[in-house]
């Protein structure tokens, strides 16, 4: 079946440094792939998407990109702010139920000023 | 404008009662979606709704659950007999057409099986 694993927190880090969280997917075909992101109090949001192999999603200073050969969708920011603590999931949509998304467990990044 | 909106946003319940979750989507959105957050979990698919018609209920967990959508809007995910197991965030999304449209999500609504 389609599954997502991403990397466990939490992940504690200092305003400014480099922030890589590693997501890998098992699917049947191509999926569409996908960050979203939960910040304190609010509901679920999304981040970025990618629907094709190679594509780079980004935005907000986020970037991932979809690599078919190792089926990864790694999210990474240059620098982060305190305002990117948050939940982070890495999510998959199968090309044959495109509506049907699978989460990864989340990972909660948490930035210190 | 106002996004997709869930109530109650806290329920208790005692086992074996019954429950009703409403979801109130983005106004114009024709597609909608359940799906149910357990603790330290990411959310899993539950059913999706076409317009009036559950298009895929294939992630309802068993009979016990029920989701409906009569006017092509709000929709109820309802709960039979509950357990103590079904305790999770239940989270309502919408998107315009379905497919690989963006899914706007509702905050959730908590719910507690005692």
């Amino acid at each position: 079946g389609n599954s997502v694993t991403q990397m466990e927190g939490p992940v504690t880090l200092s305003e400014e440094a480099f922030l890589t969280i590693n997501c890998t997917y098992t699917a049947t075909g191509y999926p569409s792939l996908f960050w979203y992101v939960q910040y304190p109090g609010e509901g679920l949001q999304l981040l970025l998407k990618a629907t094709k192999a190679d594509d780079k999603g980004s935005n907000k200073g986020f970037e991932a990109t979809y690599r078919k050969e190792t089926t990864s969708f790694h999210l990474e920011k240059g620098s982060v702010q305190v305002s990117d603590s948050a939940v982070y999931f890495c999510a998959l949509s199968p090309l044959s139920n495109d509506y049907k998304l699978s989460f990864g467990a989340g990972t909660t990044v948490t930035v210190r000023a | 404008g106002a996004g997709v909106s869930q109530t109650p946003s806290n329920k208790v319940t005692e086992k074996g009662k019954y429950v009703e979750l409403r979801c109130d989507p983005i106004s114009g959105h024709t597609a909608l979606y359940w799906y149910r957050q357990s603790l330290g979990q990411g959310p899993e698919f539950l059913i999706y709704f076409q317009g009036t018609g559950a298009a895929d209920d294939s992630g309802l967990p068993n009979d016990r659950f029920f989701a409906v959508r009569p006017e092509g809007s709000v929709s109820t995910l309802k709960i039979q007999r509950t357990e103590r197991g079904d305790s999770a965030v239940y989270l309502c999304a919408s998107s315009m057409t379905g497919s690989t449209d963006t899914q706007y999500f509702g905050p959730g609504t908590r719910l507690t099986v005692l």
